[in-house]
């Protein structure tokens, strides 16, 4: 059974802070990583891919991937209570039959 | 625009009735997805279909069918021999299949059972 944990929340951090959020996943041949994020009562909705080692910045947001440890993080810059969510991980691997496996997610808090 | 209707929004249903669930894009995209989400969970796949006139059952497909009629629609039936139908359904599609395409999502439909 393919994992993908996300396991450190409910994370609350100050207006303007740094928010990191961490995902582990367990199928080593895993090539495309993805975070979405959900308001309560809403459909997720895509902010981050990323498919190789290394650090994806778009805006406030980064991706950093490293494959080696087999984890996938996503760190928010100066958080905004308009980003207090819950931020769902997904993986997949490469293959005929691959699928897309997500984490439980982590919901996260920006206090004003 | 672009995207992915779903209805209805809100759904009842009595105990031992059937309930179909609509989905339609616009998206042009090939593969559509049904995904259930219970409180404090993630998203658990039920069905996929990567082409018209065929579809595979995901993790969690019993007590649910599906059709893959037209490109466009997938529609899910939550059926009576579903335990625990109560949950909030999520279609989504992607442009290629489900290994390297990030999937778009509809609103979503929240499904009561009483």
């Amino acid at each position: 059974q393919k994992e993908v944990e996300q396991n450190s929340g409910p994370l609350s951090v100050p207006e303007g802070a740094i928010a990191s959020l961490n995902c582990t996943y367990s199928d080593r041949v895993s090539q495309s990583f993805f975070w979405y994020r959900q308001y309560s009562g809403k459909s997720p909705e895509l902010i981050m891919s990323i498919y190789s080692n290394g650090d994806k910045e778009d805006g406030r947001f980064t991706a950093q991937l490293n494959k080696a440890s087999q984890y996938v993080s996503l760190l928010i810059r100066d958080s905004q209570p308009s980003d207090s969510a819950t931020y769902l991980c997904a993986v997949t691997s490469t293959g005929a039959n691959s699928k897309l496996t997500f984490g439980k997610g982590i919901t996260l808090s920006v206090r004003p | 625009d672009g995207g992915i209707t779903q209805s209805p929004k809100y759904l009842f249903r009595k105990e031992g009735q059937n309930v179909t669930l609509s989905c339609e894009q616009n998206l042009n995209h090939d593969a559509m997805y049904w995904y259930r989400q219970d409180p404090g969970q993630g998203l658990r796949l039920i069905y996929y279909s990567q082409i018209v006139n065929d579809f595979q059952k995901g993790d969690i497909a019993e007590g649910y069918s599906v059709s893959r009629e037209k490109k466009e629609s997938f529609p899910l039936t939550v059926t009576s021999a579903q335990k625990n139908p109560t949950a909030f359904y999520l279609c989504a599609s992607s442009k290629g299949p489900q290994g390297g395409s990030p999937l778009h999502f509809g609103n979503g439909t929240r499904l009561t059972v009483t």
